[in-house]
């Protein structure tokens, strides 16, 4: 089945570091990918998205490249700032289906110090 | 706004009991979805229900059952068989239809299940 792999956390960072977050999926279709960021005590919140090969999403500094040769969607950000602390997940929902699921990782916890 | 309600926030039961976790949507879409949230882990998918009077099961959902009369709301219940209820709780949303359709969903701000 589809599964989503994400680098084991915690993170944690000093202001203005570069942040990566490697992301790998497998899949038996063409899926779209997603990360979503979750602050404390929230729900999850879109933070980009790609639905092809080679699409960059990007939002709020944060950026990430659809690699279809390399099953991977690592999330990227240049300067990293306290309130970027939180969850994310990396997650993929197959395109040519309507079963309506997604599939996540198991999230990486990002803190982020003064 | 459009957006996701969930109630409560914050919920207590003892065990034995039944409760019912809301979920209610403004956004117009079709499909929703229950996830279960534990301490360091994903999300693991409860039920889902791609239209009104219709839904699936998902990974886990031995010990819940759900509802879907209207399409804006989507009551999941955490019944007595769950042995083991206590983790947060989110329900989510997302249109499938239409040609844009990339399969983002939307959540609630999650509600916290805890067993005494």
């Amino acid at each position: 089945g589809d599964s989503v792999t994400q680098m084991e956390g915690p993170v944690t960072l000093s202001e203005e570091a570069f942040l990566t977050i490697n992301c790998t999926y497998t899949a038996t279709g063409y899926p779209s990918l997603f990360w979503y960021v979750q602050y404390p005590g929230e729900g999850l919140q879109l933070l980009l998205k790609a639905t092809k090969a080679d699409d960059k999403g990007s939002n709020k500094g944060f950026e990430a490249t659809y690699r279809k040769e390399t099953t991977s969607f690592h999330l990227e950000k240049g300067s990293v700032q306290v309130s970027d602390s939180a969850v994310y997940f990396c997650a993929l929902k197959m395109r040519l289906t309507n079963a309506g699921k997604s599939t996540f990782g198991d999230g990486t916890t990002l803190t982020v110090k003064p | 706004d459009g957006g996701i309600t969930q109630s409560p926030k914050y919920l207590f039961r003892k065990e034995g009991q039944n409760v019912t976790l809301s979920c209610e949507q403004n956004l117009n879409h079709d499909a929703m979805y229950w996830y279960r949230q534990d301490p360091g882990q994903g999300l693991r998918l409860i039920y889902y229900s791609q239209i009104v009077n219709d839904f699936q099961k998902g990974d886990i959902a031995e010990g819940y059952s759900v509802s879907r009369e209207k399409k804006e709301s989507f009551p999941l219940t955490v019944t007595s068989a769950q042995k083991n209820p206590t983790a947060f709780y989110l329900c989510a949303s997302s249109d499938p239809s239409g040609g844009a359709n990339t399969g983002e969903l939307f959540f609630g701000e999650g509600s916290r299940l805890t067993v005494l």
